[in-house]
C-alpha cells in the first residue's frame, strides 16, 4: 500500500491565482481530510468527507472547497490565493471505525 | 474551550537521558488521545491511540499514559533516531480533532 500521497509536493503561487492540491489513499478509507500547520498552532482542520459525495467544514474552511466523487481521492481547491494561505497542507484519511488518522507527506505552498 | 497545550517547546537530552514529554487537555466528551511522531518536511506519523484514564501503551523506547487531564509520552535512553517534533492530539467529537503545537526533542550522541 502506498498509503496516502499527495502531490504536489511544493508549490508557488501569486496572489489570485487558482490551484488543486491533490490527495489520494489506498486503504479503502472512507473518512478524510485536509489539515493546515503553520508555525507556533496545531494543526488546524479545513475540509473533511466521511464518504464520496459527503463533505463538510472544518475549522478553518475560507478560501478552500472540496469534493470527493470517488472513495479514494479528495482534492483541495484554492480559488483565488492569497499570503495567509502560505502553509503546509496535510491529507489525511481514517476507517470509519477507527479514530487513528494517517497523515500524507504534505504539501508547502507558498503565496506571494 | 476545547484546547491542548504541549511542554515543553522543545527539549534536548543526551543520548541514554530519559524524560517525559506533557500533554494536557481540556475536552468535553473524551473519545481518544493520540501521539504523532513527525520528521521535518514529513507528515505525521501514527504513534498511540490512549481512550481512559489509566490506560499505557508502549513501542520500543516510548511509553504514553494517560490521565483525567493529561497525557504523558516517556521516553527511555533515547537514541539521536529519537530526534523529531512529537505532536499530541485529542478527539473532542466524531470529527473533530484538536491537535497541540507539538514538543521538538533533539537527542545528542
Amino acid at each position: 500500500n502506498a498509503g496516502v500521497t499527495q502531490t504536489p509536493k511544493f508549490q508557488v503561487l501569486k496572489t489570485g491565482q487558482s490551484m488543486t492540491l491533490q490527495c489520494a489513499q489506498d486503504m479503502n478509507h472512507e473518512y478524510m481530510s485536509w489539515y493546515r500547520q503553520d508555525p507556533g498552532m496545531g494543526l488546524r482542520l479545513i475540509h473533511y468527507s466521511v464518504g464520496a459525495g459527503i463533505t463538510d467544514q472544518g475549522e478553518v474552511p475560507n478560501g478552500y472547497n472540496v469534493s470527493r466523487s470517488t472513495t479514494e481521492d479528495f482534492p483541495l481547491r484554492l480559488l483565488s490565493a492569497a499570503p495567509s494561505q502560505t502553509s503546509v497542507y496535510f491529507c489525511a484519511s481514517r476507517r470509519q471505525d477507527s479514530y487513528e488518522q494517517y497523515f500524507g507527506p504534505g504539501t508547502r505552498l507558498t503565496v506571494t | 474551550e476545547d484546547q491542548v497545550t504541549q511542554s515543553p517547546e522543545a527539549l534536548r537530552l543526551q543520548e541514554g537521558e530519559s524524560s517525559s514529554l506533557n500533554c494536557s487537555y481540556t475536552v468535553s466528551g473524551l473519545r481518544g488521545l493520540f501521539w504523532y511522531r513527525q520528521d521535518p518536511g514529513k507528515g505525521p506519523e501514527f504513534l498511540f491511540t490512549l481512550y481512559s484514564a489509566g490506560e499505557e501503551k508502549e513501542k520500543e523506547r516510548l511509553k504514553a499514559t494517560l490521565t483525567k487531564k493529561e497525557s504523558f509520552l516517556h521516553i527511555t535512553a533515547p537514541k539521536p533516531e529519537d530526534s523529531a517534533t512529537y505532536l499530541c492530539a485529542v478527539q473532542a467529537g466524531t470529527y473533530k480533532y484538536i491537535f497541540g503545537t507539538g514538543t521538538r526533542l533533539k537527542v545528542l550522541a
